[in-house]
């Protein structure tokens, strides 16, 4: 069965610092898609950056990119130069290639402070 | 060109009382998903549709809910019998298709509160 674990309820990082969300998955499908989403406190659900089992490269998104580890089977996000405004939740999610439903962790809350 | 609508943005039912939750995909997308999110927790898939037909209800609970997407109109997600343990945001999302890459597009979100 799918899963993912996100491990850190809470981050802290000081702004225009890095920082690393971590996120594990389960699977047994070789064929798989993993997802970042933000959630600010407005509540909508914003999709960042998207990394595909197959895909050799890490992939980015402007401040976002996603640090991929197969054999791991991890998929960390990393913020560059972290804003103020980048304070939110982050779920991590996972999609089977044979499956209609994307499953989601429990969420990091990050925190920015100037 | 209009996102996921979801309305009502918040809903107070008490014990006992229907909840009647709507979403609109996007246009263009079929597939619609319904998530539920307790504070401070994940979203927890619920249900799948395509249009006139439920394909994954895996995470529905069996009694008081269920779920529509009809031919013409918006996907409603009924809880009948509200109970306490109910309140919670309630998310729609959508999709153009259902390959390992889709991304989901999500609406604003129900606040269900049941007094």
């Amino acid at each position: 069965a799918q899963k993912i674990t996100q491990t850190q309820p809470g981050m802290f990082v000081q702004e225009k610092e890095a920082v690393t969300l971590d996120c594990t998955y389960d699977t047994s499908d070789q064929s798989y898609g993993l997802f970042w989403y933000k959630q600010p406190s407005s509540g909508e659900m914003i999709f960042l950056i998207y990394q595909g089992s197959y895909d050799e490269q890490n992939a980015t998104e402007g401040r976002y990119s996603l640090n991929f580890q197969k054999a791991r089977k991890s998929a960390n996000l990393v913020i560059s130069a972290s804003q103020l405004g980048d304070s939110a939740m982050y779920f991590c999610a996972m999609r089977e290639g044979g499956g209609f439903k994307t499953i989601f962790g429990a969420g990091t809350r990050l925190f920015v402070k100037a | 060109n209009a996102g996921v609508m979801q309305n009502p943005r918040h809903l107070v039912r008490r014990r006992g009382q229907e909840a009647r939750l709507r979403c609109s995909p996007m246009k263009g997308h079929s597939h619609v998903y319904w998530y539920r999110q307790l504070p401070e927790e994940g979203l927890k898939f619920m249900v799948y549709l395509q249009k006139e037909n439920i394909i994954d209800e895996s995470g529905m609970p069996k009694e008081r809910f269920s779920a529509e997407f009809p031919k013409e109109g918006p996907s409603i997600l009924r809880i009948q019998q509200v109970v306490r343990g109910d309140s919670a945001a309630y998310f729609c999302a959508s999709s153009p298709g259902t390959g390992r890459g889709e991304k989901l597009f999500f609406g604003s979100g129900t606040q269900l509160s049941v007094l």
